[in-house]
C-alpha cells in the first residue's frame, strides 16, 4: 500500500491568493481527518468525515478554510483568501474506524504551506 | 476540555541508556492512547497503541504504559540508538468522539 498521499508537498504563495491542499487516503479506509501543525499551537484537528460526511469542524479556524470530501479515495482542504498566519504544515491521516477505538490513524508527509 | 501534556519538552542522553518519557492527560474518558514517532520534516509514525482497558504494551525496545485512573503513560525506550532520535508526541482519543488530542511532543536526541 501507498500509504496516505498528499499534494502538493510544498507550497509557497501570497496572502489574499486561493490554496488548495489534496489528500487520498489508504485504500478502504473509512475515516480521513485533516491536522495542522504549527510551532506555537502544536498538532490540530481541523475537520474528520467518516464514510465521507463531514462529523466534526469544530477545529476549523474560520469561514476561510473549508473541506471536501467528494468520494472515499480524495478529500481537499481549500483556504481562500489566504493569510501568512496560515502558514503550517498540514497533514491528513486515515483509519479504519471501529467502536473503541482499536484502530491507529495513519497520517501523510504532509504539506508545508508557506503565506508571504 | 483534554488537555495533554508532556514532560520533558526536550531531552539529551548518551547512546545506550535507557530513557523515560512522561505524558499525562486530564479526561480518563479515553478510548486509547498511542505514541507517535515524528523525524525532521516527516509525518508522523504510530508505535504503540494502548487501548483504555490495557495496562501496556510493547513493540521491540519500547514499552509504554498506560494508568487511566491518573491519567499518565510513560514510554521506555531500552538501549537507546542514536536511530531513536526524533520527536516523540503522545495522544489520546476521547471517548464519544475520534479526534487524536496531542500532547507538544519531547524532542529526543540520542548522542553517539
Amino acid at each position: 500500500d501507498a500509504g496516505v498521499i498528499q499534494s502538493p508537498r510544498h507550497e509557497v504563495t501570497e496572502m489574499g491568493q486561493e490554496v488548495t491542499l489534496r489528500c487520498k487516503p489508504i485504500s478502504g479506509h473509512n475515516s480521513l481527518f485533516w491536522y495542522r501543525q504549527t510551532m506555537m499551537r502544536g498538532l490540530e484537528l481541523l475537520i474528520y468525515f467518516n464514510n465521507n460526511v463531514p462529523i466534526d469542524d469544530s477545529g476549523m479556524p474560520e469561514d476561510r478554510f473549508s473541506a471536501k470530501m467528494p468520494n472515499a479515495s480524495f478529500s481537499t482542504l481549500k483556504i481562500q483568501p489566504s493569510e501568512p498566519r496560515d502558514s503550517a504544515v498540514y497533514f491528513c491521516a486515515s483509519s479504519w474506524w471501529l467502536a473503541g477505538g482499536r484502530e491507529t490513524q495513519y497520517f501523510g508527509p504532509g504539506t508545508r504551506l508557506l503565506v508571504l | 476540555k483534554q488537555e495533554v501534556t508532556q514532560i520533558p519538552a526536550a531531552l539529551s542522553v548518551p547512546e545506550g541508556e535507557n530513557l523515560v518519557l512522561n505524558c499525562s492527560f486530564t479526561d480518563s474518558a479515553i478510548y486509547n492512547l498511542q505514541w507517535f514517532r515524528q523525524d525532521p520534516g516527516k509525518g508522523l509514525t504510530s508505535l504503540l497503541l494502548i487501548q483504555s482497558s490495557q495496562r501496556e504494551q510493547t513493540s521491540g525496545r519500547l514499552n509504554a504504559s498506560l494508568d487511566k485512573s491518573s491519567g499518565r503513560s510513560t514510554l521506555y525506550i531500552a538501549a537507546s540508538q542514536p536511530g531513536d532520535s526524533a520527536t516523540y508526541l503522545c495522544a489520546v482519543i476521547i471517548q464519544g468522539a475520534q479526534k487524536l488530542v496531542f500532547g507538544q511532543g519531547t524532542r529526543l536526541t540520542i548522542n553517539p
